[in-house]
């Protein structure tokens, strides 16, 4: 069974620009929650998605967002970015057959941006 | 919000030797209690999980315990290997009307020597 996949693996931005990430989850999962992970603040929650809808939100900007496609496949979007949005991306799918179901991340998404 | 204490934030262990990284929770209604293990340019690696409902759980060389009263929750690792070496996670989740959302602890950086 593949796991998550992310695409791209490395992106170079400069600031001002826009960027849109992608997640293919594990087959069968419904659920997909995206992460930034930074030396100094660790690994932090973005969103969650399931069936298409956002059932969670961190405390992010709204430059931060996020949709999910009917086949669960989801995509992030920074826009405007800023030098201190430069961190890897991770995105974790889950089946979630019950709460607080196991998370299977990706290999993430590191982003850089000049 | 749910705040979630990590230490030690580096181990050096011989091998053959035991690892224990210990983490405190705040939120009380936390119910979920994962570890990830990250190898560089990886994605976490769910190892084990324990819910709040079991005091301690157990595969091969790893174990987790929980202690509900004190708010915290320890991760064991016996006869270290060298592929052990890693950054290891733990997080706690709390039911969210259907959601998944961890919180991470800071991250250990462990180091099994030869």
């Amino acid at each position: 069974k593949a796991g998550v996949t992310q695409t791209p693996r490395y992106l170079i931005k400069t600031r001002g620009q826009q960027v849109t990430l992608s997640c293919s989850p594990i087959s069968g999962h419904r659920s997909v929650s995206w992460y930034q992970q930074t030396p100094g603040q660790g690994l932090q929650f973005l969103f969650e998605y399931f069936s298409e809808t956002q059932r969670n939100k961190g405390n992010f900007p709204g430059r931060f967002s996020g949709r999910q496609f009917s086949n669960s496949r989801s995509e992030m979007n920074v826009s405007t970015l800023e030098l201190g949005d430069s961190a890897l991306y991770l995105c974790a799918s889950s089946s979630r057959t019950a709460t607080n179901e196991k998370l299977f991340f990706g290999s993430g998404t590191q982003l850089s941006v000049l | 919000g749910e705040n979630v204490e990590q230490h030690p934030s580096t181990l050096s262990v011989q091998e053959g030797d035991s690892a224990v990284i210990k983490c405190t929770y705040s939120d009380s209604a936390s119910n979920y209690f994962p570890w990830y293990k990250q190898e560089l340019g990886k994605g976490p690696q769910l190892i084990i999980d324990i819910r709040s409902n079991v005091g301690e759980k157990k595969d091969q060389r790893i174990a987790v315990t929980l202690n509900k009263t004190a708010k915290h929750f320890s991760l064991h690792i016996t006869e270290t290997q060298p592929e052990d070496s890693a950054v290891y996670f733990c997080a706690a989740s709390r039911p969210t009307g259907g959601g998944n959302k961890l919180t991470f602890g800071t991250g250990t950086q462990l180091k099994v020597e030869l």
